[in-house]
C-alpha cells in the first residue's frame, strides 16, 4: 500500500503566481480531504470529496482556492494568484466510508505527508 | 456544527510518568472519536480510535475513554517514552463524516 501521495512535497513561489498540488488518494478510498495547517489556526478542513462530487468547500478560504477531483485517484487544489498568508503546510487526507446506517460509517483519515507551501 | 475543545495545548512529563490529554465535543450525534500522532515535520498518523458504543478501548500503552453522557474523550499514555513527544489531535464525526478536529497537544517528554 503506497499510502496518500502528494506532490510537490515543497513548493516556493512569488507571490501572484499560480499554485497547484497534487494528491493521489489510497486505491479504494471513496472520500479525500484538503487541510490547511499552520500554528495559528491549527488544521483546517477546506474541502470534501465524496465519490468524486465536492460535498462541502465551505472551508475554502475564498475563490483564489479551487479544487478538482476528475477521478478517483486524482485531486488538485489550486490557489491563483497566491498570497503570502497562504503559507502552509497543505495535506490530502483519504478514507473509505461506508455508506448507509450504523455506527460503522466513518473510518480513519490516512494522510498524506503534506506539501509546505511558502509564498514570497 | 460541531465543537472540538482540546487541553492541555501543552503537555510536559518526565519519562516514565504517565500522560493524559482531554476533549469535549458539542455534537450529540458525534459517534467516531480518532486520536492522531504528529511528529515534528511529519503528517498525522491515526494511533487509536473509539467508537460510541465502547466505553474504553487499550492499545499496549495508548487507552481512550468515552464518557457520551458529558461529551468528553481523553487519550491516556502510560510509561511515557522520549518519542512519544509530537503533537497529539483528538477528532469528532457523526454521520456527516466532517470529522472536526482539536487543536492540538503538544506533548513533551523529557527524559
Amino acid at each position: 500500500d503506497a499510502g496518500v501521495i502528494q506532490s510537490p512535497r515543497h513548493e516556493v513561489t512569488e507571490m501572484g503566481q499560480e499554485v497547484t498540488l497534487r494528491c493521489k488518494p489510497i486505491s479504494g478510498h471513496n472520500s479525500l480531504f484538503w487541510y490547511r495547517q499552520t500554528m495559528m489556526r491549527g488544521l483546517e478542513l477546506l474541502i470534501y470529496f465524496n465519490n468524486n462530487v465536492p460535498i462541502d468547500d465551505s472551508g475554502m478560504p475564498e475563490d483564489r482556492f479551487s479544487a478538482k477531483m476528475p477521478n478517483a485517484s486524482f485531486s488538485t487544489l489550486k490557489i491563483q494568484p497566491s498570497e503570502p498568508r497562504d503559507s502552509a503546510v497543505y495535506f490530502c487526507a483519504s478514507s473509505f466510508r461506508v455508506f448507509g446506517q450504523g455506527l460503522i460509517s466513518n473510518q480513519p483519515q490516512h494522510f498524506g505527508d503534506g506539501t509546505r507551501l511558502s509564498i514570497l | 456544527g460541531e465543537n472540538v475543545e482540546q487541553h492541555p495545548s501543552t503537555l510536559s512529563v518526565q519519562e516514565g510518568d504517565s500522560a493524559v490529554i482531554k476533549c469535549t465535543y458539542s455534537d450529540s450525534a458525534s459517534n467516531y472519536f480518532p486520536w492522531y500522532k504528529q511528529e515534528l515535520g511529519k503528517r498525522p498518523q491515526l494511533i487509536i480510535d473509539i467508537r460510541s458504543n465502547v466505553g474504553e478501548k487499550k492499545d499496549q500503552r495508548i487507552a481512550v475513554t468515552l464518557n457520551k453522557t458529558a461529551k468528553h474523550f481523553s487519550l491516556h499514555i502510560t510509561e511515557t517514552q522520549p518519542e512519544d513527544s509530537a503533537v497529539y489531535f483528538c477528532a469528532a464525526g457523526g454521520g456527516s463524516y466532517i470529522p472536526t478536529f482539536g487543536r492540538g497537544t503538544s506533548l513533551i517528554v523529557h527524559p
